[in-house]
C-alpha cells in the first residue's frame, strides 16, 4: 500500500480557497487517489476519488498530475464548518476486500 | 437511508472486562470493516467481513475478534481490556462490487477502559 504524506496543519479564512497537497511517491498502477474528511468524535466522510487528471463533484475537486506521484484537493470558498480533518488515502479500489490506510491527516482550521 | 448505524455511542468498561460493540450497515452495502481511532491519529484498520467470514485482518492481537451475520451487521469483540484499547471505535460499510463502492462510516463507538 502507497503511504502518503501531507502536511499536519492548514489555516484558512472564510471564502477563500484551499489547496492540500498529498504526496504519494509510490503509488501503483492500479491505485486510486481518495479523500476523506472527518469531523470530531464523528466517522471520515468520503470527499472525492480519483485516478488521474482533474475530477470535480459538488464539494471539491481533486487534481492529479501525469506521473500521479501527487495529488491536490482544492476546496472553493471555504467555510467555518469545512474545519475538519482531511485524509488522503491511496489504495487498490478494484480489490474486493479493500483496506482503507489512514494517516494522521491534515488539520484544517477556517477562521472567521 | 439510515447510513452506517453503531452502538452504543458511548461505553465505560473496567480493564480486564470484555466488550461487544454493533454495527448495521448503509442498506445495500455487503461488506463491513472496522476500525480504531486513537485520540489524535488516523483509524487503524482492525479487520474486514464479507459473507460472514473475516476476509483482511490489520495489525492487532487475538483479543481482537469479529462476526457477521446473514443480514451483513457485524460485531467487534474485545475481550481482556487494556487502557490502551481506549479510542473510538469505527464501523464502514460498502458494497465489495459494482459502481461507487466507497466506504461509508458509522458515527463511531467511544470505548474507555478504566
Amino acid at each position: 500500500l502507497a503511504k502518503t504524506t501531507q502536511p499536519i496543519s492548514m489555516d484558512s479564512y472564510e471564502g477563500q480557497e484551499v489547496n492540500i497537497t498529498c504526496s504519494h511517491n509510490n503509488i501503483a498502477t492500479n491505485d486510486y487517489i481518495t479523500w476523506y474528511q472527518q469531523f470530531p468524535s464523528q466517522g471520515p466522510r468520503f470527499i472525492i476519488q480519483g485516478y488521474k487528471t482533474k475530477v470535480t463533484n459538488e464539494v471539491a475537486s481533486l487534481f492529479i498530475p501525469a506521473d500521479r506521484k501527487s495529488s491536490t484537493l482544492s476546496l472553493p470558498r471555504v467555510s467555518l464548518s469545512d474545519t475538519a480533518v482531511y485524509y488522503c488515502l491511496v489504495g487498490d479500489m478494484d480489490t474486493g476486500f479493500q483496506k482503507l490506510v489512514f494517516g494522521t491527516g491534515t488539520r484544517l482550521l477556517v477562521s472567521p | 437511508d439510515a447510513g452506517v448505524t453503531q452502538s452504543p455511542t458511548h461505553l465505560i468498561k473496567t480493564r480486564g472486562q470484555q466488550v461487544t460493540l454493533r454495527c448495521s450497515p448503509k442498506s445495500g452495502h455487503d461488506t463491513v470493516s472496522w476500525y480504531q481511532q486513537a485520540l489524535g491519529q488516523g483509524p487503524q484498520f482492525i479487520f474486514q467481513y464479507y459473507e460472514e467470514e473475516e476476509r483482511q485482518r490489520g495489525n492487532f492481537p487475538d483479543r481482537f475478534s469479529g462476526h457477521q451475520f446473514p443480514n451483513y451487521s457485524s460485531e467487534l469483540n474485545v475481550n481482556a481490556l487494556l487502557l490502551g484499547d481506549s479510542a473510538l471505535y469505527l464501523c464502514a460499510s460498502r458494497k465489495r462490487q459494482g459502481a461507487n463502492t466507497e466506504a461509508f462510516f458509522g458515527q463511531g463507538t467511544r470505548l474507555t477502559v478504566v
